[in-house]
């Protein structure tokens, strides 16, 4: 197991431009949640998905963005139209609901946008 | 919104030393948990406390929580070099979806 990976680590892209950042899990993980970090702040909950299933949104999450999660396994996230204020690290986690305990979260390494 | 809030804000201490932080969060929680970031980097997991626990350690790492004042704290004993890094305390609440409020970090620089 090689953790939590995410693709890509850094995405230079004009306003307008749509992207997609793509987060592989821990592969027995059926939790998975995306954040927002933006320079000098914590990390800000976007979304959460149990197995394929969106269970969660943020109010961060505008209608431009989207996340999917098609086979409970990898997830995407997608913003279109891009804007400077976009720009963050996009970070991915994942974990386990072992019976009626929750588990720790992995962190994947973080996919930087900046938006020009 | 953020949960957690960390003070102090900015550390910098001598390789050796002890370093210590707080965190106060607002609503009732499940668990409170610690993450380090290096810059530029993903979080690891540090330590995980129960809010039915009032201390724990891991290693040179010790976490105490206190419900009742809804705060926490991580000493981190004989500061070494490799130690400097932000430091994030998150609250997961009680209500199952293990969603992680973060507070806005400790920067740490410890100095050789």
């Amino acid at each position: 197991d090689t953790g939590v990976s995410q693709d890509p680590r850094h995405k230079i892209t004009k306003r307008g431009q749509n992207v997609t950042f793509r987060c592989d899990p821990i592969s027995e993980h059926n939790r998975l949640y995306w954040y927002r970090q933006t320079l000098g702040q914590g990390p800000e909950f976007l979304t959460y998905f149990q197995n394929e299933a969106q269970l969660e949104k943020s109010r961060l999450l505008s209608d431009r963005f989207s996340a999917e999660r098609p086979k409970g396994s990898f997830s995407t996230l997608e913003i279109q139209r891009t804007e400077q204020g976009d720009s963050a690290m996009y970070l991915c986690a994942s974990s386990i609901r072992a019976g009626s305990r929750d588990t720790e979260a992995f962190f994947g390494q973080g996919t930087r946008l900046t938006v020009v | 919104s953020q949960q957690g809030e960390e003070d102090p804000q900015a550390l910098s201490i001598q390789e050796g030393e002890n370093a210590t932080m707080n965190c106060s969060y607002k609503t009732s929680i499940n668990n409170l948990q610690w993450y380090r970031q290096n810059s530029g980097r993903g979080l690891v997991h540090l330590i995980l406390i129960r809010s039915n626990e009032r201390e724990k350690h891991s290693g040179r790492l010790r976490v105490t929580l206190d419900t009742s004042k809804k705060s926490s704290s991580l000493l981190i004993t004989a500061s070494r070099a490799a130690d400097t890094a932000s430091y994030f305390c998150a609250t997961v609440n009680p209500y199952g979806n293990n969603r992680l409020a973060f507070g806005k970090g400790n920067q740490v620089v410890v100095i050789p």
